[in-house]
């Protein structure tokens, strides 16, 4: 079956630590793979969209990789801030109209 | 910065009663979708819709549920007969030429459906 996994355990890490967040997908062959930001009681929010062919996407202090052999996106926060603290969303489309999302990490900052 | 607008912003209602929620999307977009999000889980596709027609659906979009953009500006969900399970926030999205693939999907606040 297909599957997006994020791990579900909320990620702590104190702040100026760079945040590390895991996206492993199954029997999907995603062209395009995106992270969203989902702060509570809101709708999610783009961050970066990585294609199949880039290795590597950074804007500001974030940066994505996806590598297709290993089927799995890390998603990066340097030098963390608490207002970095909310829910991450990998998102993939299966090359229908719908983009389908994973279950989230909540990452948390502590100052 | 242009953003994606829902009312209402909360609703309750009893079970078996019509609901509609209202989306103005992006005013140049062209691709719009649902999403709903059960407290606590992952946000999950309903539909999608573009030239005035579905383009894809997701088998909880049963035939309870239907879409409409009827002036143009205005991008609805209508669900006809609530259920408790329907409970949910339900998230309006827009993104423009080319589809989600080719950037960002930007979504509204929500309106937060409770059913009793």
């Amino acid at each position: 079956s297909q599957k997006i996994e994020q791990n579900s355990e909320a990620l702590n890490i104190q702040e100026g630590k760079t945040a590390t967040l895991t996206c492993n997908y199954t029997n999907y062959s995603p062209a395009y793979l995106q992270w969203y930001r989902q702060d509570p009681g809101r709708g999610p929010v783009f961050l970066l969209l990585i294609r199949e062919n880039e290795k590597e996407k950074r804007k500001e202090r974030l940066k994505v990789t996806f590598d297709t052999t290993l089927k799995q996106s890390l998603f990066h926060i340097t030098a963390s801030q608490p207002a970095d603290s909310a829910t991450y969303l990998c998102a993939i489309s299966d090359n229908t109209d719908k983009l389908i999302f994973g279950t989230g990490t909540r990452l948390q900052v502590f100052p | 910065e242009p953003e994606v607008t829902q009312t209402p912003s909360h609703q309750v209602t009893q079970m078996g009663q019509e609901v509609i929620l209202r989306c103005v999307p992006i005013s140049n977009h062209l691709y719009f979708y649902w999403y709903r999000q059960i407290l606590g889980q992952k946000v999950e596709f309903l539909v999608s819709f573009y030239n005035n027609e579905i383009s894809e659906k997701s088998e909880i979009f049963d035939d309870q549920f239907s879409v409409e953009r009827p002036d143009g500006s205005n991008f609805t969900l209508k669900i006809r007969s609530t259920k408790l399970e329907d409970s949910a926030m339900y998230f309006c999205a827009s993104t423009g030429v080319g589809g989600f693939n080719t950037g960002e999907l930007f979504f509204g606040e929500g309106s937060r459906l409770t059913v009793l």
